[in-house]
């Protein structure tokens, strides 16, 4: 079975500031995709950002960069320049990679992200 | 396209009664996948329909079910309502390892 870890319940950040929400995994998995979804308040959970595990490149979306260490199991997401859209929950999440079209996430406790104007 | 759809949004009812809950996946996908959400637990996945067949359940008792239909609409069912239900119910469709989640259907159990 998998876990994911959000150790940090809350962060705030200053507007135009970088932030970086930690996350680990543990798994038996060699090949899986790891994510980063955002859930601001009373709103829909919208994906910011994958990594497939195979690849040894770190994926970037705009002003979000993940910094994944398979070896550590560690996926931890980089918001640059924050916004105050920025403010939301944030969950990190593990899928298998199943060609059997196998979709369960298996999510952490997710992060409370404050950005202060 | 239109995103994944989910009714009703808001939903009270008492201890012991029942409840569906209804999904709609965005247009072609054709996996739907339900998970809880709480401020306790957090989000636990459910089940997961492809092609009208369950391909994998979480860990929650049998008072939980779903069904998928052809045209890929789910809906979760769940009987003999306890306090703890109340929850964010929440369904995701998926495309090339994508989900896409819906806005939820918040189930208040009195």
């Amino acid at each position: 079975a998998q876990t994911v870890t959000q150790s940090q319940p809350e962060m705030s950040v200053q507007e135009a500031e970088t932030v970086t929400l930690s996350c680990t995994y543990d798994t038996s998995e060699n090949n899986y995709y790891l994510f980063w979804y955002k859930q601001p308040p009373s709103r829909q959970m919208i994906l910011v950002i994958r990594q497939e595990a195979y690849k040894q490149q770190n994926a970037t979306e705009n002003r979000f960069s993940v910094n994944f260490q398979k070896a550590a199991k560690s996926f931890s997401l980089k918001i640059s320049d924050s916004q105050l859209g920025d403010t939301a929950m944030y969950f990190c999440a593990f899928m298998k990679f199943d060609t059997g079209a196998n979709s369960k996430l298996t999510f952490g406790k997710g992060i409370t992200l404050s950005v202060r104007p | 396209k239109a995103g994944v759809t989910q009714t009703p949004r808001y939903l009270i009812k008492t201890r012991g009664q029942q409840v569906t809950l209804s999904c709609s996946p965005i247009s072609g996908h054709r996996s739907v996948s339900w998970y809880q959400q709480t401020p306790g637990q957090g989000l636990q996945f459910l089940f997961e329909y492809f092609s009208e067949t369950q391909r994998n359940k979480g860990n929650f008792p049998g008072r939980f079910s779903g069904r998928q239909f052809s045209n890929s609409r789910s809906e979760m069912n769940v009987s003999t309502l306890e306090l703890g239900d109340s929850a964010l119910y929440l369904c995701a469709s998926r495309w090339n390892n994508e989900q896409f989640f819906g806005p939820g259907t918040r189930l208040t159990v009195l």
